[in-house]
């Protein structure tokens, strides 16, 4: 059945650089999207941005506009999230999920397991 | 950016009530509007999309309804795995954005 797996926990120093893989399997990597989304503790779902699957176009929310970058690895069917100059308040359990369409971010009907980044010094 | 906002936060049922959690749009989004359920410690899960398209799997004592600016999300006879945290989300717009949740808890 689809799956998303994502890489492990990380514990970054403010300043520092998080990238987040996410393996796909079992459904045909170009028929749809991938967003990220993350929720840091005790608090709501965040969407941060969207990658197609099928032409690597993103869309980034606003707030993080300059400090992420989303890829694609279609041989291997991963897609990444990269965020850097980390803050505190960046600490949170990161997913990635499928979203329906390959052309625009709409609804995400697999979930990857959630990656916890802690940002401390 | 649209906000949506969810009532209540959060609620108290026992098994077999009917339950209804409400959410509302700080602007029309048509029918866009997609419910998730989140247990503690895990991933959310999809419920329905699109307003009323219960996602293969679901049980059918999930529904949901509503267009333009407010939307209900109702559970007909609650079950114990039912007790969770839902959200809801517009799909209308970019950025997508979601409530602040609903915790259903058990009487």
């Amino acid at each position: 059945q689809v799956q998303l797996v994502q890489s492990g926990a990380e514990v970054k120093k403010p300043g520092a650089s998080v990238k987040v893989s996410c393996k796909a399997s079992d459904y045909t990597f170009s028929s749809y999207g991938i967003s990220w989304l993350r929720q840091a503790p005790g608090q709501g779902l965040e969407w941060m941005g969207w990658i197609s699957g099928y032409s690597g176009r993103t869309n980034y929310a606003r707030k993080f506009q300059g400090r992420v970058t989303m890829t694609t690895d279609t041989s291997t069917r991963t897609a990444y999230m990269e965020l850097r100059s980390l803050r505190s308040d960046d600490t949170a359990v990161y997913y990635c999920a499928r979203d329906s369409s390959p052309y625009s971010s709409t609804w995400v009907d697999y979930w990857g397991q959630g990656t916890l980044v802690t940002v401390s010094s | 950016d649209i906000q949506m906002t969810q009532s209540p936060s959060s609620l108290s049922a026992s098994v077999g009530d009917r339950v209804t959690i409400t959410c509302r749009a700080s602007r029309s989004i048509d029918s866009y509007l997609n419910w998730y359920q989140q247990k503690p410690g895990k991933a959310p899960m999809l419920l329905i999309h699109d307003t009323y398209s219960l996602q293969s799997g679901v049980p059918s004592r999930f529904s949901g309804s509503g267009s333009g600016t407010e939307f209900t999300l109702t559970i007909s006879s609650l079950q114990s795995e039912d007790f969770a945290t839902y959200h809801c989300q517009q799909s209308y717009s970019t950025p997508p954005t979601f409530g602040q949740g609903t915790k259903v808890e058990i009487k």
